[in-house]
């Protein structure tokens, strides 16, 4: 089962931030976030394991509610460089295969 | 650290035509290996994966096949491609337990016309 993600598509001003939503149906062991700029593979983020962490990576963080089975990637202060497709991958307790959402399309313009 | 190769970068095909798209692993040992394909605007689509040499998983019947024939090498094949096999074929790696991020290759962008 797919995950959900939103919003589709954010346009950002340089410096505000922005919230993507990842959700799914079923049960999660962990979810997985990338950016995939245009043209290019995409490139890992961040892993949030079972147990309702929350990571960050530079100005980037992300939380995990296993609960909710719900993630969200968070992006302040948002710098021209975010601009990309971002796409959280979720994975089930057994582990071997990670299924991606949609993606949404994020543009930081100056 | 693991890289993962894959070439060509771009392919035009015939409908009708085969296809041999490989991946090869370097830096690693053992790692389970993915097939993903993205139509153009579009998510991430497992295709299949291996957790071993010989051991393939298809997530989506279709006219497309995968082989692991070494523990770092993972091919994508086609007898006859269709048009709706069109798009960009990424190669991913994951070592590190089943819990360790996806590595992947720079892909392959394949037209059929």
């Amino acid at each position: 089962q797919q995950p959900v993600q939103s919003p589709q598509a954010v346009i950002l001003r340089e410096g505000e931030d922005a919230v993507i939503n990842c959700s799914s149906s079923k049960a999660l062991y962990s979810v997985h976030w990338y950016r995939q700029k245009h043209g290019e593979a995409p490139v890992f983020l961040m892993i949030l394991l079972k147990g309702g962490e929350q990571k960050g990576h530079e100005k980037i963080s992300a939380s995990f509610n296993e609960k909710k089975q719900q993630s969200s990637l968070y992006l302040t202060a948002s710098q021209l460089s975010y601009s990309g497709t971002y796409f959280c991958g979720t994975e089930d307790t057994g582990g071997f295969k990670t299924i991606f959402g949609a993606g949404t399309r994020l543009f930081v313009k100056a | 650290s693991q890289t993962i190769h894959q070439w060509p970068a771009t392919l035009v095909q015939p409908v009708g035509s085969p296809l041999s798209l490989e991946c090869t692993v370097e830096g690693t040992s053992n790692p389970n290996l993915y097939w993903y394909r993205q139509a153009a605007g579009r998510g991430l689509q497992l295709l299949f994966y291996s957790v071993g040499i010989g051991q393939i998983s298809s997530e989506v019947p279709q006219n497309l096949s995968a082989s692991r024939p070494q523990d770092r090498q993972f091919i994508l094949s086609s007898k006859k491609l269709l048009l709706s096999d069109s798009g960009f074929y990424l190669c991913a790696g994951k070592t590190g337990g089943i819990r360790g991020p996806l590595h992947f290759g720079n892909g392959t962008r394949l037209t059929v016309t």
